[in-house]
């Protein structure tokens, strides 16, 4: 069974950093891109980013508004991503998903974590 | 940047009416199109992938179709069961979400 478990969210003041981690389970980590997608309170969907496989040279794509501010990574030995957030400001509080992607569609969801930025 | 425009963003129908969603995509993204739908307080699920694939375990009453810059999805008799929020999804260039529609019991 395909999981995806997402860590590290939190209450944090504007300018500060976050990391965010996603554990998988129940598939071959290392062969799929991973993706992770923000809901803000009461909002739409917004794709935040994606990074690709080692096979693709672990390419990372983002999101214009988070571009320069957030980074996804992975290790594929523990079968985890991260997002690395930085600078983040009060339009950043959101419930953030890591998604699996397949192909170009989003086959599996993680619970999502919530990431709340206030002073 | 490839938008995406959903239409209507809420819907009321009654239990087994004929409940259509429109997409539609700033330019062509040929069939690269996917429908989620989002429960209250759970994650998206996937229900139809690439325009007009029906994932597994989604019911057969979903439908969709389209390519090129307008995309619909169709649920054939609605159930209790479908209320929540619909979202297309382009991947032909990065990653875009249609702004959503809310579906509900009238």
């Amino acid at each position: 069974e395909v999981q995806l478990v997402e860590s590290g969210g939190g209450f944090v003041q504007p300018g500060r950093s976050l990391r965010l981690s996603c554990t998988a389970s129940g598939f071959n980590f290392g062969d799929y891109t991973m993706s992770w997608v923000r809901q803000a309170p009461g909002k739409g969907l917004e794709w935040v980013g994606f990074i690709s496989t080692k096979a693709y040279g672990g390419a990372t794509e983002y999101a214009a508004s988070v571009k320069g501010r957030f980074t996804i990574s992975r290790d594929d030995s523990k079968s985890v991503a991260y997002l690395e957030m930085n600078s983040l400001n009060t339009e950043d509080t959101a419930v953030y998903y890591c998604t699996k992607l397949d192909g170009r569609y989003f086959d599996y969801w993680g619970q999502g974590t919530l990431v709340t930025v206030s002073s | 940047d490839i938008q995406m425009t959903q239409s209507p963003s809420s819907l009321s129908a009654s239990v087994g009416d004929r409940v259509t969603i429109t997409c539609q995509a700033s330019q062509d993204i040929s069939n690269y199109l996917n429908w989620y739908q989002q429960k209250p307080g759970k994650a998206p699920n996937l229900v139809i992938y690439d325009a007009y694939n029906l994932e597994t375990g989604a019911p057969s009453r979903f439908s969709g179709s389209g390519s090129g810059t307008d995309f619909t999805f169709t649920i054939s008799s609605l159930q209790p069961e479908d209320i929540a929020i619909y979202y297309c999804q382009q991947s032909h260039n990065l990653i875009t979400f249609g702004q959503g529609t809310r579906l509900e019991i009238k």
